[in-house]
C-alpha cells in the first residue's frame, strides 16, 4: 500500500505570493492533519480534518486554510506569504479523527519564501 | 501553557550502548504518550504509544516509561546501532484532535 504522499516536494515563493500544498491520506484514512516543522524545532499543528469537517486548528493566523475532499485528500492554502513561513509543511493521516490513534507522516513539502 | 522538554543537545553514544531520552512536560496531564523517530528531511515515523495507566512499554529493542508524577518520560534504546542515528521527538497528547510535539533529541551513534 502507498503511504502518505503529498505535492510538491520543494517550492520556492517571494512574500505575497499564495500557495496550495497537496496530500493524499493513506487508502482507508479518513482523518487529515497538517503540521508545519521549522528547523530545529518540532511539527506545530495546524488543522484537522476528519470526514471533511475541520476537527481542530492551532494557533496559526486566517492566513492560513485548508479543506478536505470526499476521497479525503487535503489541500493546505496559505496567503499573503512571510518569510516566516518558510517551513516543511507535513501531512498526516489516520484512521480515525483522534490524535490516540498513531498518525502516518508524508515526506512533507519544503516551502521557502525570499 | 502548555509546555515539553527535550534534551535540546545532540545525544551521542558509542554502538553497543544503550541511549536514554528524556521528555518532561508541564501544564496539562497527557492521557498518553506517543514517540517518533525523525530522519532529516523526512516525516515523522511512529515508533510506540504508551498510556498514562501504563509504566512501560517494550518494542523490540526499544523502551518507554510514563511517569505522571513526575511528568516525564523514558525512552530507552538498547544495544544501539548507527542506523539508529535520527531525531527522536515525543508527544504527550491528551483527547484531543491533535500531536503537541517536543523540539526532539538527535541521536548519534558511532562505530
Amino acid at each position: 500500500d502507498a503511504g502518505v504522499t503529498q505535492s510538491p516536494t520543494h517550492l520556492i515563493k517571494t512574500r505575497g505570493q499564495q500557495v496550495t500544498l497537496r496530500c493524499s491520506p493513506i487508502s482507508g484514512h479518513k482523518s487529515v492533519s497538517w503540521y508545519q516543522q521549522v528547523l530545529g524545532q518540532g511539527p506545530q499543528f495546524i488543522f484537522q480534518y476528519y470526514e471533511k469537517e475541520e476537527r481542530g486548528r492551532g494557533n496559526f493566523p486566517d492566513r492560513f486554510s485548508a479543506r478536505q475532499f470526499p476521497n479525503y485528500s487535503s489541500e493546505l492554502n496559505v496567503n499573503a506569504l512571510l518569510l516566516g513561513d518558510s517551513a516543511l509543511y507535513l501531512c498526516a493521516s489516520s484512521q480515525q479523527g483522534d490524535s490516540y490513534n498513531e498518525q502516518f507522516f508524508g515526506p512533507g513539502t519544503r516551502l521557502t519564501v525570499l | 501553557s502548555q509546555k515539553i522538554e527535550q534534551n535540546s543537545e545532540a545525544l551521542n553514544i558509542q554502538e553497543g550502548k544503550t541511549a536514554t531520552l528524556t521528555c518532561n512536560y508541564t501544564n496539562y496531564s497527557p492521557a498518553y504518550l506517543q514517540w517518533y523517530r525523525q530522519d532529516p528531511g523526512r516525516g515523522p515515523v511512529f515508533l510506540l504509544l504508551i498510556r498514562e495507566n501504563e509504566k512501560e512499554k517494550r518494542k523490540e529493542r526499544l523502551k518507554v516509561t510514563f511517569d505522571t508524577t513526575l511528568k516525564q518520560s523514558l525512552f530507552h534504546i538498547t544495544a544501539s546501532q548507527p542506523a539508529d542515528s535520527a531525531t527522536y521527538l515525543c508527544a504527550p497528547s491528551g483527547n484531543t484532535d491533535k500531536l503537541i510535539f517536543g523540539t526532539g533529541t538527535r541521536l548519534q551513534v558511532f562505530p
